[in-house]
């Protein structure tokens, strides 16, 4: 089975500031990680993903995703974080030894980020 | 290029009615994916086609929900009499295949409320 944890329910910001999203998974192969980000009434938004190769993955917008497999973590990092980061970010993972669930993606239940001025 | 299209947007139902959701995928993309979420959740899966054909549909909740992709683009999320716990946004998906490293794009989803 698959699953993924976003522990912090909201990560308030200053403008400027580095940002830090957590997200820690579980799978019985090898995982397949993606992060995305959603804006109000608005779907998701691919950001980045890792599947194999370097653990340190960048992405669309600036952000930046490190692998951990010892700490089966995939932390969601931007350096100087701006007001229109603002926004729901989900972690999902899939996990490649688990070929009949090859479809789908099992999503963390998201977290808020305030990026004050 | 065009991202993933869906209809409606809103929808609002009477309990116990019948409803269809319609997702027109990315051009070129042969698997497409249905997942609900809930207010303060993240998405769930529902379903998800390679082609025509439905290659896991472990995450319907139970026979009232169904879905087809008769030619392989265009799907259609049927509900049939509805409840009010149906209530929830459901996501359309497309990848470029069904492969476990494509990155799956999605609509903006069609926000479904049962009165």
């Amino acid at each position: 089975a698959q699953s993924v944890a976003q522990p912090e329910d909201q990560v308030n910001v200053a403008e400027g500031n580095p940002l830090t999203v957590k997200c820690t998974y579980s799978v019985s192969g090898n995982p397949y990680l993606f992060w995305y980000v959603q804006y109000p009434n608005r779907g998701l938004q691919f950001l980045l993903k890792y599947i194999t190769g370097d653990n340190l993955v960048k992405g669309s917008y600036g952000f930046e995703a490190e692998f951990n497999k010892s700490q089966t973590s995939f932390h969601l990092k931007k350096p100087s974080a701006l007001v229109s980061d603002s926004a729901l970010y989900f972690c999902a993972v899939r996990d490649d030894r688990t070929t009949d669930s090859w479809g789908k993606l099992q999503f963390g239940a998201g977290t808020q980020v305030v990026v004050t001025p | 290029g065009a991202g993933v299209s869906q209809t409606p947007s809103n929808k609002v139902t009477e309990k116990g009615k019948y409803v269809e959701l319609r997702c027109d995928p990315i051009s070129g993309h042969t698997a497409l994916y249905w997942y609900r979420q809930s207010l303060g959740q993240g998405p769930e899966f529902l379903i998800y086609f390679q082609g025509t054909g439905a290659a896991d549909d472990s995450g319907l909740p139970n026979d009232r929900f169904f879905a087809v992709r008769p030619e392989g683009s265009v799907s259609t999320l049927k509900i049939q009499r509805t409840e009010r716990g149906d209530s929830a946004v459901y996501l359309c998906a497309s990848s470029l295949t069904r492969g476990a490293y494509n990155e799956q794009f999605f609509g903006p989803g069609t926000r479904l409320t049962v009165l």
